[in-house]
């Protein structure tokens, strides 16, 4: 079955720099790579997803880029604000109706003012 | 639309005893899929349905167990408690299983504490 492996599980910025996180999947096969946001106490977020037929993805300042090749997909954040802290979750699946959305183990970023 | 929703939010069972937990999906949502939070190990899957009949499986004992009503609407229920089943139990909805759109949203979640 799908594996995903997310790095890092921490990460520190300051206010206004970039943010990448990183995950790695297991399965050729999966094509749908969405990203989750859950703030403390708070559900799960769908932020933003990819699908395989592009390799990239922008929603104002989070964007999502995926290299099927090498089987790895990252979640970039520009002019990172205090309320971009919260844990990101990202996730893999072949999206065929058969196969669960597996979820790495989450990075917490921390936004410092 | 309404988001997902859970009940209850909160819980405190004895070692032993069972539960049952809900979901209501989106409205027009038939797909539901159940979920295990805790710190060290993430979001761990246990099961989705579909129109009524279970077509996913997570690695989890058959204390765990689902069902799915015919309005989308769903309960697990995990039986014979034990403490480390202490955990966030995520439900969450889709249109369908899969698919060119397919989207998953989460409920807000039923918090477990097992003493």
């Amino acid at each position: 079955g799908e594996n995903v492996e997310q790095h890092p599980s921490t990460l520190s910025v300051q206010e206004g720099d970039s943010a990448v996180i990183k995950c790695t999947y297991s399965d050729s096969a999966s094509n749908y790579f969405p990203w989750y946001k859950q703030e403390l106490g708070k559900r799960p977020q769908l932020i933003i997803d990819i699908r395989s037929n592009v390799g990239e993805k922008k929603d104002q300042r989070i964007a999502v880029t995926l290299n099927k090749t090498a089987k790895h997909f990252s979640l970039h954040i520009t002019e990172t604000q205090p309320e971009d802290s919260a844990v990101y979750f990202c996730a893999a699946t072949r999206n065929s109706g058969n196969t669960p959305l597996v979820f790495g183990k989450g990075t917490r970023l921390s936004v410092i003012a | 639309k309404a988001g997902v929703t859970q009940t209850p939010r909160y819980l405190i069972k004895t070692r032993g005893q069972q539960v049952t937990l809900s979901c209501s999906p989106i409205s027009g949502h038939r797909s539901v899929s159940w979920y295990q939070q805790t710190p060290g190990q993430g979001l761990q899957f246990l099961f989705e349905y579909f129109s009524e009949t279970q077509r996913n499986k997570g690695n989890f004992p058959g204390r765990f167990s689902g069902r799915q009503f015919s309005n989308s609407r769903s309960e697990m229920n995990v039986s014979t408690l034990e403490l480390g089943d202490s955990a966030l139990y995520l439900c969450a909805s889709s249109y369908t299983p899969g698919g060119p759109n397919y989207e998953q949203y989460f409920g807000p979640g039923t918090r477990l504490t097992v003493t």
